[in-house]
C-alpha cells in the first residue's frame, strides 16, 4: 500500500509570507502527527491529530497550526514566516501512536529567505 | 519530560567493522522506534520495539524496558549505512515521539 506522502516537497517562501503543506497519511492510519527538523534544535513535535481532533501540540508559537480532515489527511500552516522557520518538516503516519508503529513521509523542506 | 539521549553522537569505521548505537530514555516508555535518516531526509524506519529483540539481515536492535536502554546492532558496515540513526519513544498516554539526537555514522570504503 501507498505510504505517507508529503507535499511539497521544496518550498522557498519570503518573511512574513504563510505556507501550507500537506501529509496523506497511509490508508487505514487516523494518527498524523508533525515534526520540524532544524540543526541546531534536532527533531521537535509539532502536533497530532487523531479523527479530526489535536490531542497534543508542542511548544512552538501560535503562528504554527495545523488541522486533520475526515479522510485523514492533515495540512500544517505557518503564518508570518521568518527566517528560523526554516527546516525539514515531516510528517508521520499511525494507525494509533500512542502504541503503533510510525511511518514517516519524505519530509517538505521549506526555506525562507 | 522524558529525556532521550543516544550515544555516541558521532561514530566513524572502516567498511567490514560493526557497531553498537545506544539510546538511554528516562521513563518508562510503550513504544520505540529506530530510524536511519537518508540523505534527503526521509526517515526510515529501521525497527519497532518496545521490549526484546528483533533483527533483521545485518542489522539487530535490543531493549531492555527495564532498564530503559536500546541498542541497535550494525554488523559487517557497509558505505551505504552511513547516515545518522534515531532512537525514539513514545510514553504513557502522550501522543508525541520524543526522539533523541542521533549517531552519526560514518562508514569509510
Amino acid at each position: 500500500k501507498a505510504g505517507v506522502t508529503q507535499t511539497p516537497r521544496y518550498l522557498i517562501k519570503t518573511r512574513g509570507q504563510q505556507v501550507t503543506l500537506s501529509c496523506s497519511p497511509i490508508s487505514g492510519h487516523r494518527s498524523v502527527s508533525w515534526y520540524q527538523q532544524t540543526p541546531g534544535q534536532g527533531l521537535q513535535f509539532l502536533f497530532e491529530y487523531f479523527s479530526e481532533t489535536q490531542r497534543n501540540k508542542g511548544n512552538f508559537p501560535g503562528r504554527f497550526s495545523g488541522r486533520q480532515f475526515s479522510n485523514s489527511r492533515s495540512e500544517m500552516n505557518v503564518s508570518t514566516l521568518e527566517l528560523g522557520d526554516s527546516a525539514l518538516y515531516l510528517c508521520a503516519s499511525s494507525s494509533n501512536v500512542q502504541n503503533t508503529e510510525a511511518f514517516f513521509g519524505q519530509g517538505t523542506r521549506l526555506t525562507v529567505v | 519530560g522524558i529525556q532521550v539521549e543516544q550515544s555516541p553522537p558521532d561514530l566513524i569505521l572502516q567498511e567490514g567493522a560493526n557497531s553498537t548505537l545506544r539510546c538511554n530514555f528516562s521513563d518508562s516508555v510503550n513504544n520505540l522506534q529506530w530510524f536511519h535518516q537518508n540523505p534527503w531526509g526521509q526517515l526510515i524506519n529501521l525497527f519497532y520495539i518496545p521490549s526484546g529483540t528483533k533483527q533483521n539481515g545485518r542489522l539487530s536492535a535490543t531493549t531492555v524496558a527495564t532498564e530503559r536502554y536500546s541498542l541497535l546492532y550494525i554488523s559487517s558496515s557497509q558505505t551505504t549505512d552511513s547516515g545518522v540513526y534515531f532512537c525514539a519513544v513514545l510514553y504513557s498516554s502522550a501522543s508525541k515521539i520524543i526522539f533523541g539526537s542521533g549517531t552519526r555514522l560514518s562508514i569509510r570504503p
